[in-house]
């Protein structure tokens, strides 16, 4: 499978633990993304990677939320403190670097459900 | 408010009828995507445009990119029960095309 893969699917947390999540991006792709999607919404974009450089992050990624992608390929995504409103879907997509029109493959994402 | 708003946001047909859904913005696109996601899924890639007045055939599905870049528009002809899921689509901007808007979706039920 070549596809965007990410690990775990599911997650169930209690509230105020510390939860990460791993994107495996399409081999060749250098840009990689974390979105995030709540129940009757469309993603949310959180932050993106070029390479290990992380170029953009969104106001709705707080400093309990912190991603890595220390060599370029894989990428995590750590929740610090968990809050019941963190539960939503996390995204995770990578693209290779065009001029305008990149294209964004998605990973199955994980479901995560803080209780 | 969302940089695209497409509507409608509930479609409930019968097979075999034709839907048309929108995806509208006041802002300038360098390219949109139209992706497919289904409950507990990630959103699937399903077509790219990126000329303003394009418009791309994938099946019975026909997918247009207005001639100001501001919007597009999804039509699925002779629906079937495999077309239901969450369509959304998304677009990323001109000036920074590093980063994908999403639509809220439209939620298609396609019944038997």
């Amino acid at each position: 499978d070549t596809g965007v893969s990410q690990n775990p699917r599911h997650k169930i947390t209690k509230r105020g633990q510390n939860v990460t999540f791993r994107c495996d991006p399409i081999s060749e792709h250098n840009r990689l993304y974390w979105y995030r999607q709540t129940l009757g919404q469309g993603p949310e974009f959180l932050t993106y990677f070029q390479n290990e450089a992380q170029l953009e992050k969104s106001r709705l990624l707080s400093d309990r939320f912190s991603a890595e992608r220390p060599k370029g390929s894989f990428s995590t995504l750590e929740i610090q403190r968990t809050e019941q409103g963190d539960s939503a879907m996390y995204l995770c997509a990578s693209s290779l670097k065009g001029q305008g029109n990149t294209e964004a493959f998605f990973g199955q994402g994980t479901r995560l459900t803080v209780v | 408010t969302q940089l695209l708003e497409q509507s409608p946001q509930f479609l409930s047909i019968q097979e075999g009828e034709n839907l048309t859904v929108y995806c509208n913005s006041s802002s300038v696109f360098s390219s949109l995507q139209w992706y497919r996601q289904e409950p507990g899924e990630g959103p699937v890639l399903l077509v790219t445009v990126v000329t303003g007045g394009e418009v791309k055939k994938l099946k019975r599905l026909t997918f247009q990119f207005g001639d100001a870049r501001k919007d597009s528009s999804l039509h699925i002809t002779a629906a079937q029960p495999g077309d239901t899921g969450l369509y959304l689509c998304a677009g990323a901007r001109v000036y920074n095309f590093n980063k994908f808007y999403f639509g809220s979706g439209t939620k298609l039920n396609v019944k038997p």
